[in-house]
């Protein structure tokens, strides 16, 4: 099976606190691509990152950091001393070959950043 | 650069009327999605096209909705006659042109059917 799971509904932090927002992922593919989306409530889909599967490296972008383990099939994304603008619907995404390379999408994690 | 514009952005009709939405894609990009994204849930795929080719529409209820991409650039997706349970955010993204290219997604349509 292919899917994804984002096993955290919702999650309110003060702000400048650090947040980890959880993906867990599930494919017997070895070539893949992993994708973060940001919702805010505007409601377009903001890309954030894409990771393919041979690239383990952790990124970081600002305040933003993202760890890829292959090992758990974990794609976690954290924000570090979280804004108030940091508020929105996180999804994290998987695409593959035997899906066309569709996006398969996670359920998302609400992200609360209370002032 | 210009991002993916769409039009209307909020949309409210009665059921059994008709309604159509307009995307433009980023500019060289020659994959273009619409998605449907009920409150709460991850966007679910409509319809692909590859220029203006049909790569999957497997995912789209052809009895009421229509997509069209004529000349490869803008697309218009159609819903006839509306149900209550259309009411959702219709998004329409591009890409570059490969399928593993990354998708760049527009501000949405809010549709909402009363």
């Amino acid at each position: 099976a292919q899917k994804v799971t984002q096993a955290q509904t919702e999650i309110s932090v003060v702000e400048k606190e650090d947040v980890t927002l959880d993906c867990v992922y599930e494919t017997r593919d070895t070539t893949y691509y992993l994708f973060w989306y940001k919702q805010p409530p505007s409601g377009e889909l903001v890309f954030l990152i894409r990771r393919n599967s041979f690239d383990e490296q952790n990124e970081i972008s600002g305040r933003y950091s993202w760890n890829f383990q292959k090992s758990t099939s974990s794609f976690n994304f954290t924000i570090t001393a979280s804004q108030v603008v940091d508020s929105a619907v996180y999804f994290c995404a998987l695409s593959l070959m035997d899906s066309n390379y569709q996006l398969i999408w996670g359920a998302g994690t609400k992200l609360i950043i209370k002032p | 650069e210009a991002g993916v514009a769409q039009s209307p952005r909020y949309k409210i009709i009665e059921k059994r009327q008709s309604v159509a939405f307009w995307c433009n894609p980023i500019s060289g990009h020659a994959t273009l999605y619409w998605y449907q994204q009920i409150l709460g849930q991850g966007p679910k795929l409509l319809i692909q096209f590859q220029n203006n080719g049909v790569v999957d529409d497997s995912q789209l209820p052809k009895d009421r909705f229509s997509a069209e991409r004529l000349k490869g650039v803008d697309s218009t997706l159609k819903i006839q006659p509306a149900k209550l349970e259309d009411s959702a955010v219709y998004l329409c993204a591009s890409s570059f042109g490969r399928t593993t290219d990354t998708q760049y997604f527009g501000p949405g349509t809010r549709l909402t059917v009363l």
